[in-house]
C-alpha cells in the first residue's frame, strides 16, 4: 500500500476553512511537507513542520501533526478562489535506507465563489 | 533569482524516437530529482542524483536514462523502450538527499 495516503478531492465555498488531511506510515522521518501544485506548473513548497513539533502556524496556514496516530493536517483559513490546487504531502522518511521523499497522491481543492 | 529551469514546456515525440528533456538549477544544490506524474498518481521517482556523476534509479527507471556530468544540469532522456511515455515530467533539486525539494515549471511530452 502507500506510504502517504491523501483524500482525492475537497470543496470548500469561498472564506470557509479548508482541511485537508494525510497519513503517513514512516514514523523515523524529522520532518513533512506540503506542496501545493497550480495547473501546469511543478509543486510550490508551501510548509513543512519538524517531528519534534505538534503545530505550526503560517499566516493563514496551520500545520497540525499528530505522531501517534501518524496523522498530518494543513488547515487554511479564509480559502480564496486563488488557493485552488492540488496540495502534495510528503515525508523524507527512512525507507530503503535513503531519504528520497515520498509522496502522497495529492488532494485537489476546489473553492467555489 | 535562483530556480530550476526545464525545457522545453511541451515535447512531441514520434515512436521510436528518443528524446530528452532539459533541467538546470542555479541553486547550487548538490542533489536533483526527475519525477513523472499521470493524473491522479501522484509523483512517482525515475532517478535522482546525490552529488555530480552519480545518479540511482527510482521506481520506474525501465526506459529512462540520466547523467549527472555537471552539478548544475540533469538531463532526462526518454528512450524508445518507454512504451507509454505520455506524461508530465517534473525535475527538482535540493541541497541535500534529506532536505525540502525546489521544483521546475515542468515539461508535457506527448506521443505523436
Amino acid at each position: 500500500g502507500e506510504d502517504v495516503e491523501q483524500s482525492l478531492f475537497l470543496s470548500v465555498r469561498e472564506g470557509d476553512s479548508s482541511v485537508i488531511n494525510c497519513t503517513y506510515t514512516d514514523s523515523s522521518s524529522t520532518y513533512l511537507y506540503w506542496y501545493k501544485q497550480e495547473p501546469g506548473a511543478g509543486l510550490q513548497l508551501l510548509t513543512y513542520i519538524f517531528s519534534n513539533m505538534d503545530m505550526k502556524q503560517d499566516q493563514r496556514l496551520t500545520v497540525l501533526l499528530n505522531k501517534k496516530d501518524k496523522h498530518l493536517s494543513l488547515r487554511i483559513a479564509d480559502t480564496q478562489t486563488g488557493d485552488s490546487a492540488i496540495y502534495f504531502c510528503a515525508e523524507p522518511g527512512l525507507g530503503g535506507g535513503s531519504y528520497i521523499p515520498t509522496f502522497g497522491r495529492g488532494t485537489s481543492l476546489i473553492v467555489h465563489p | 533569482d535562483g530556480g530550476i529551469t526545464q525545457s522545453p514546456k511541451y515535447l512531441f515525440r514520434k515512436e521510436g524516437q528518443n528524446v530528452t528533456l532539459s533541467c538546470e538549477q542555479n541553486l547550487n544544490h548538490d542533489a536533483m530529482y526527475w519525477y513523472r506524474q499521470d493524473p491522479g498518481q501522484g509523483l512517482r521517482l525515475i532517478y535522482y542524483s546525490q552529488i555530480v556523476n552519480d545518479f540511482q534509479k527510482g521506481d520506474i527507471a525501465e526506459g529512462y536514462s540520466v547523467s549527472r556530468e555537471k552539478k548544475e544540469s540533469f538531463p532526462l532522456t526518454v528512450t524508445s523502450a518507454q512504451k507509454n511515455p505520455t506524461a508530465f515530467y517534473l525535475c527538482a533539486s535540493s541541497p541535500s538527499l534529506s532536505e525540502p525539494q525546489h521544483f521546475g515549471d515542468g515539461t508535457r511530452l506527448s506521443i505523436l
